[in-house]
């Protein structure tokens, strides 16, 4: 089945630095990518629309130049979290929207292995 | 609004049967989706629905009713690796945005 990577796995740093999430689509091209953010025992909150070639699109409520999101090419976007807080400590996940290709199911999204960030 | 309800928690046992239903109001409808999720880890797709009725594949089968707002998620002979969260999603119109429900977390007991 499709794929979808995530860099790193694991972040721990310090308050007020910035942290870079990568979000890749291994074996399709991803003209839309998704970032959601969940928090424990929580669903997925959607952060934000991430479209190739164009700005993203945030969610309401969602800072859009604490979280930059790159979307650069079909199968990479990026996610930096700015002057990080503990309260941005979170389990973030990015999806790739699959258009469909030969031989795959269509029309779904596939989701990377999230991101635990820690903010001390 | 975007509302989408599914029970918090179930239970139930190995080689039982379970329904997981879905309600959901949304500002459009462009598809449903079922999510499993371990502590921990990432979702991974079950099913898509996007036409009214049942699909089946293998333990797991996903019914969709547009008319109702309603879907459920049916497992059948249950093991005790499928106590997991099943989230249940929807894709609304524009952008191919998708909102999600809370989760349900199903115990599977011996």
């Amino acid at each position: 089945g499709a794929v979808v990577s995530q860099h790193p796995s694991w972040v721990i740093c310090k308050s007020g630095t910035s942290v870079k999430i990568e979000c890749r689509s291994l074996d399709f091209q991803a003209t839309t990518m998704f970032w959601y953010r969940q928090f424990p025992k929580q669903s997925l909150m959607l952060m934000a629309t991430s479209n190739e070639g164009s700005k993203a699109t945030y969610e309401q409520g969602v800072e859009k130049d604490k979280f930059l999101i790159n979307h650069a090419s079909l199968t990479l976007s990026t996610l930096t979290v700015t002057s990080a807080h503990p309260e941005d400590s979170s389990f973030y996940i990015c999806s790739a929207r699959d258009p469909g290709t030969s031989g795959r199911a269509i029309e779904t999204q596939y989701f990377g292995p999230g991101t635990r960030l820690l903010v001390l | 609004g975007q509302n989408i309800d599914q029970p918090t928690e179930m239970t139930a046992t190995e080689g039982a049967i379970v329904q997981i239903n879905c309600t959901y109001q949304t500002s459009g409808f462009n598809g449903l989706f079922w999510y499993q999720q371990h502590a921990g880890e990432a979702p991974t797709f079950l099913s898509y629905n996007v036409l009214d009725g049942l699909e089946e594949k293998g333990r797991f089968s996903s019914f969709l009713s547009r008319s109702k707002g309603y879907s459920y998620l049916l497992l059948k002979e249950l093991q005790m690796k499928d106590s997991a969260s099943y989230l249940c999603a929807v894709r609304v119109t524009g952008g191919f945005k998708t909102i999600f429900g809370a989760g349900t977390r199903l115990f599977v007991k011996a």
